[in-house]
C-alpha cells in the first residue's frame, strides 16, 4: 500500500513565524503535491513537485514555499505566517505518467495565532 | 482555466432515502475521480471514471461520467448512517510538467436515522 506521511497532525504557530510541514511518500512517486483545504472551498492547489528540485506553482501559491530535496519528501514552508493560512494542509503523492490517481496524507491541521 | 463545481454543498438524508451529487467541470478533462473523507481522516479514492458513459458501482454508491455535458454524477441509494462523509469530486487538468487534480468544493453528506 502506498503511505503518504505527514509529520504533524496539529500546529499551533504564532503569527510571523516560519512554518514546516513535511511530507513523505515510501512508493517511490515521482510527483508530489501540496494542498489547502477550507470549508465551502475545497481542496486547492498550492505547488507541486515532478522531479527532485523541480516545482512549480499551483492555483495559490502566494506567501508558500517548497523543497524537494530527495524523492520521497516534500515539504510546504511558510516563510512569515499568518492568520489567514490558518488551514488543514494536505500532501498527496502520484506516480508519474499517466497515472494520476492521488494517494493522501492524514492532513495538518495548522492554527496560526 | 478549469473550474470544478459540485452541489449541493450539504446534504442531509435520511436513511433509506436516494439522492444525486453533481460535478460540473469547465473544459474536456481525460479523467475524473471521486473521493471520500471521514471527519478528521484524509481522503480516499472511491472511483475514477475514464471515458464517456462510464459508470462504476460499489455498494450503495453509483459514479457516471457524462464528458460531453461535461458532468459526473454520484448516487446514493438506500442511505445508511455510514455513508456520511463529505464527498469530493476532482478532475485531471492536463499540461505543464504533470498532470493535476483540480478538486470541486465537496458534498458534506449527512444521512440521519
Amino acid at each position: 500500500d502506498v503511505k503518504v506521511t505527514q509529520s504533524s497532525r496539529y500546529l499551533v504557530k504564532r503569527t510571523g513565524e516560519k512554518v514546516f510541514l513535511e511530507c513523505v511518500q515510501d512508493m517511490d512517486h515521482e510527483n508530489m503535491f501540496w494542498y489547502r483545504q477550507d470549508p465551502g472551498l475545497g481542496l486547492r492547489l498550492i505547488y507541486f513537485s515532478y522531479d527532485v528540485k523541480m516545482k512549480e506553482k499551483g492555483d495559490i501559491p502566494e506567501g508558500y514555499s517548497v523543497s524537494r530535496e530527495k524523492k520521497e519528501r516534500f515539504s510546504l514552508i511558510l516563510e512569515s505566517a499568518s492568520t489567514n493560512q490558518t488551514s488543514m494542509y494536505l500532501c498527496a503523492s502520484t506516480l508519474g505518467g499517466a497515472g494520476t490517481e492521488a494517494f493522501f496524507g492524514q492532513g495538518t491541521r495548522l492554527t496560526v495565532v | 482555466e478549469l473550474k470544478v463545481e459540485q452541489n449541493p454543498l450539504f446534504l442531509s438524508m435520511q436513511e433509506g432515502k436516494n439522492y444525486t451529487i453533481y460535478c460540473n467541470y469547465s473544459t474536456t478533462s481525460d479523467r475524473l475521480y471521486w473521493y471520500r473523507q471521514d471527519p478528521g481522516k484524509s481522503l480516499e479514492s472511491l472511483f475514477v471514471l475514464l471515458s464517456n458513459g462510464a459508470v462504476k458501482q460499489e455498494g450503495r454508491l453509483m459514479a457516471s461520467l457524462d464528458t460531453k455535458a461535461r458532468l459526473s454524477t454520484l448516487h446514493i441509494t438506500a442511505a445508511v448512517h455510514d455513508l456520511s462523509a463529505t464527498y469530493f469530486c476532482a478532475v485531471v487538468r492536463s499540461g505543464g510538467a504533470t498532470n493535476k487534480l483540480i478538486f470541486g468544493t465537496g458534498t458534506l453528506l449527512a444521512v440521519q436515522p
